[in-house]
C-alpha cells in the first residue's frame, strides 16, 4: 500500500540534544512538507521541499533542519536551538497538483 | 498570502442534530480550499475539497461544504450527526497559481457529539 510512514511515533528527549524525526513516502510525490501542531494553533510550516537536493524554510524554520537526498525521504533535525520543542509533528506530501497533501501518522516529540 | 479563520474552536452538540463548522477566508488570489479531519494522535485526513465547478462539495460520509465567493466562507455542515464524527476538523487554502503549493490552516475546530 502507498502511503507517508513516520518513526518513532513518540519520542522523548533530554532538554540539550539533537533528535531526528523520519518521514519516508513510496507515493513517488516531489512535494514533501514538515509541520508542527500545538493545541489551538492548527499547522505551522517548518520545512518544505518540492524536489530533491532543494528546500525552502516556512514559518517557523529556527532551531530545525533537514535534507532531502533522496525523493522518497525528508527527515526533520530538531536541534537544541529550538527552545520550545515539544509538539506533535507532522509530515506530509503533495501529488503535483491542486496542492492536496497527504499527511503521515505523526511523531509526538516530549522534552524531558 | 492566505489566511483562515475558523469561528468556534469547539463544538458540541447531540448524536444525530445537524452541525455547521465554520471557516472563513482571506486572500488576494484565487484559491482551493479544503476540510481535512484528525482523530486523537492521527495524521491529518483529506474530507473534501473546493477546486473549480460546483460550489456545493460533498465528502463519502454525508458532510458537505459550499463556497461562498462574496462572502468568502467554506462552512461545513452534516445534517445528522454520529459519535465517530468526534473529531478536529481544519480548514485550509491554498492558492490556485504559484510554485509553493502550500496550505495555510486555521486553527481547528474540535467537534464532539453527546450521546
Amino acid at each position: 500500500d502507498g502511503g507517508i510512514t513516520q518513526s518513532p511515533k513518540y519520542l522523548f528527549r533530554k532538554e540539550g540534544q539533537n533528535v531526528t524525526l523520519s518521514c519516508e513516502q513510496n507515493l513517488n510525490h516531489d512535494a514533501m512538507y514538515w509541520y508542527r501542531q500545538d493545541p489551538g494553533q492548527g499547522l505551522r510550516l517548518i520545512y518544505y521541499s518540492q524536489i530533491v537536493n532543494d528546500f525552502q524554510k516556512g514559518d517557523i524554520a529556527e532551531g530545525y533542519s533537514v535534507s532531502r537526498e533522496k525523493k522518497e525521504s525528508f527527515p526533520l533535525t530538531v536541534t537544541s536551538a529550538q527552545k520550545n520543542p515539544t509538539a506533535f509533528y507532522l509530515c506530509a506530501s503533495n501529488p503535483g497538483s491542486y496542492n492536496e497533501q497527504f499527511f503521515g501518522p505523526g511523531t509526538r516529540l516530549t522534552v524531558l | 498570502a492566505q489566511s483562515v479563520t475558523q469561528l468556534d474552536s469547539q463544538v458540541p452538540v447531540f448524536e444525530e442534530a445537524p452541525v455547521e463548522l465554520r471557516c472563513n477566508y482571506s486572500s488576494s488570489v484565487s484559491v482551493y480550499l479544503f476540510w481535512y479531519v484528525q482523530y486523537p494522535n492521527q495524521g491529518l485526513q483529506l474530507l473534501l475539497k473546493y477546486l473549480s465547478g460546483s460550489t456545493l462539495v460533498e465528502s463519502i460520509n454525508g458532510f458537505e461544504a459550499e463556497f461562498n465567493k462574496s462572502q468568502t466562507s467554506f462552512h461545513l455542515r452534516k445534517p445528522s450527526v454520529h459519535i465517530s464524527d468526534t473529531a478536529e476538523y481544519f480548514c485550509a487554502v491554498s492558492a490556485t497559481s504559484g510554485s509553493a503549493r502550500q496550505l495555510t490552516f486555521g486553527s481547528g475546530t474540535q467537534l464532539t457529539v453527546l450521546p
